[in-house]
């Protein structure tokens, strides 16, 4: 089966321009997680979807980052105005259903640069 | 909170040598455990896990018990290859409200012909 796919693989942008995120889910996952990842550090979830709506965004900078996902299924991530501080890879996974057994697929990932 | 402590990196091993790699946790609950590896270039996978107490996980030659009394998830392997080179990061797993992945930092290894 095809894996968690994202786009693009890589970005270069300067500070205060804006940037999106798509991501496109396992067929049939129903759970769809964006992270953020930092050089040299684990991934921090920034926001949970189940199917269209959102689980848990407590750590997600509202001010600037924004995500939906229409139709429970692709999802994209936005970030406005983007900060030094936001180069980092983004990674999407997807899961079935969030039990304590399930095991989150994840995506390429897509590495931001600010500049 | 809930928080994974990862043995540091890098670290450097000849081929065919002992890997452990040092996980341990904090968690207010019974976590599921899980080892994910992030090839460079790449997103993670998952390597293996256990969801409780006593439970090893294992694949690809790698082990990991979940030792509830010791709270720890240590990674080894009997035989590191080349093409085990990698980072390698510990999370947990908790049900309930807080039903997210937490990580570790990532330990990275790389393996010398």
């Amino acid at each position: 089966e095809a894996g968690v796919a994202q786009s693009p693989r890589y970005k270069i942008i300067e500070k205060r321009q804006s940037v999106a995120f798509w991501c496109n889910p396992i067929s049939g996952h129903a759970t769809l997680y964006w992270y953020q990842q930092i050089l040299g550090q684990g991934p921090k979830l920034l926001i949970q979807f189940q199917n269209n709506g959102v689980v848990d965004d407590s750590q997600l900078p509202k001010d600037r980052f924004s995500a939906e996902r229409l139709k429970g299924v692709d999802s994209t991530l936005k970030i406005q105005p983007a900060k030094l501080e936001d180069s980092a890879v983004y990674l999407c996974a997807s899961s079935f259903i969030p039990q304590r057994q399930e095991t989150q697929y994840f995506g390429p990932g897509t590495r931001l640069l600010v500049l | 909170g809930n928080s994974v402590t990862q043995m540091e990196g890098p670290v450097t091993l000849s081929e065919e040598a002992f890997l452990t790699i040092n996980c341990t946790y904090t968690a207010t609950g019974y976590p599921s455990l899980f080892w994910y590896v992030q090839y460079p270039g790449e997103g993670l996978q998952l390597l293996l896990k256990a969801t409780k107490a006593d439970d090893k996980g294992s694949n690809k030659g790698f082990e990991a018990t979940y030792r509830k009394e010791t709270t720890s998830f240590h990674l080894e392997k009997g035989s590191v290859q080349v093409s085990d080179s990698a980072v390698y990061f510990c999370a947990l797993f908790l049900s309930g409200s807080a039903r997210q992945l937490t990580f570790g930092s990532g330990t990275q290894l790389t393996v010398l012909p």
